[in-house]
């Protein structure tokens, strides 16, 4: 059972536009996400965070939306830049119940062409 | 010092041999963790240390044994494994297990390991 899903394996976007990655999950209790970022031969690297008292958090290109009611987070990358291919993975906790476990997606590919 | 080193990165072994991944950070974080991850697969959660205990273990076959030295290394001990353990391992760290936290986790490189 896939708590987290990332239901597109790969994006293609040009240079300059946006990039819009989506993330779904089942399990209500989660109150904590993350997006990683991971290049090849490399660790996932984190990008940015959000709790759910927020819906929407902002740090410079990178713009990550909640939309509870929907169960549905994205990722905003604007504008895309060709360093930016790579593989979002979204991650999810239920921090509050006091399990501190992330769950993670399968991973988008993104790929920004120049 | 803002990484966590991986040693090695790559890992062939035999499924009788005996090897150990290392994982090393000085950043003072007090939470480490070791996440397996297969090809187009999320990363899985194996192990948490917290303050050098033991804090969670996701049910992992005791083929894998982990071991936390001191605050800065985290050790993984191979043994007697499967070509379906076949995996990337990847280390990870945190300034507590406890949440929030606005950084999440700092990954290593990963140790790409193969069992034949």
């Amino acid at each position: 059972d896939q708590q987290v899903k990332q239901n597109s394996p790969s994006l293609s976007v040009q240079e300059g536009r946006i990039s819009i990655l989506n993330c779904d999950y089942t399990n209500s209790m989660f109150d904590y996400f993350l997006w990683y970022k991971k290049y090849p031969a490399e660790g996932p690297t984190f990008l940015i965070s959000i709790s759910s008292i927020k819906d929407k958090n902002e740090d410079g290109r990178f713009t990550v939306f909640l939309n509870k009611s929907a169960k549905h987070l994205s990722l905003h990358i604007v504008p895309s830049q060709p360093g930016d291919s790579a593989v979002y993975f979204c991650a999810a906790s239920a921090a509050a119940s006091g399990t501190y476990k992330y769950i993670f997606g399968t991973g988008t590919r993104l790929k920004v062409l120049a | 010092d803002t990484e966590v080193t991986q040693t090695p990165k790559h890992l062939v072994m035999g499924m009788t041999n005996k090897k150990s991944l290392k994982c090393e950070q000085h950043m003072g974080h007090r939470a480490m963790y070791w996440y397996k991850q297969k090809a187009k697969k999320p990363p899985e959660l194996m192990f948490v240390y917290s303050y050098e205990k033991l804090s969670i273990n996701e049910s992992v076959p005791s083929r894998f044994s982990p071991e936390c030295p001191n605050s800065s290394l985290l050790n993984l001990h191979l043994h007697a494994l499967q070509p379906e353990d076949s995996a990337l391992y990847l280390c990870a760290s945190s300034q507590e297990q406890a949440f929030p936290t606005n950084y999440g986790y700092t990954f290593g490189s990963g140790t790409r390991l193969t069992v034949v």
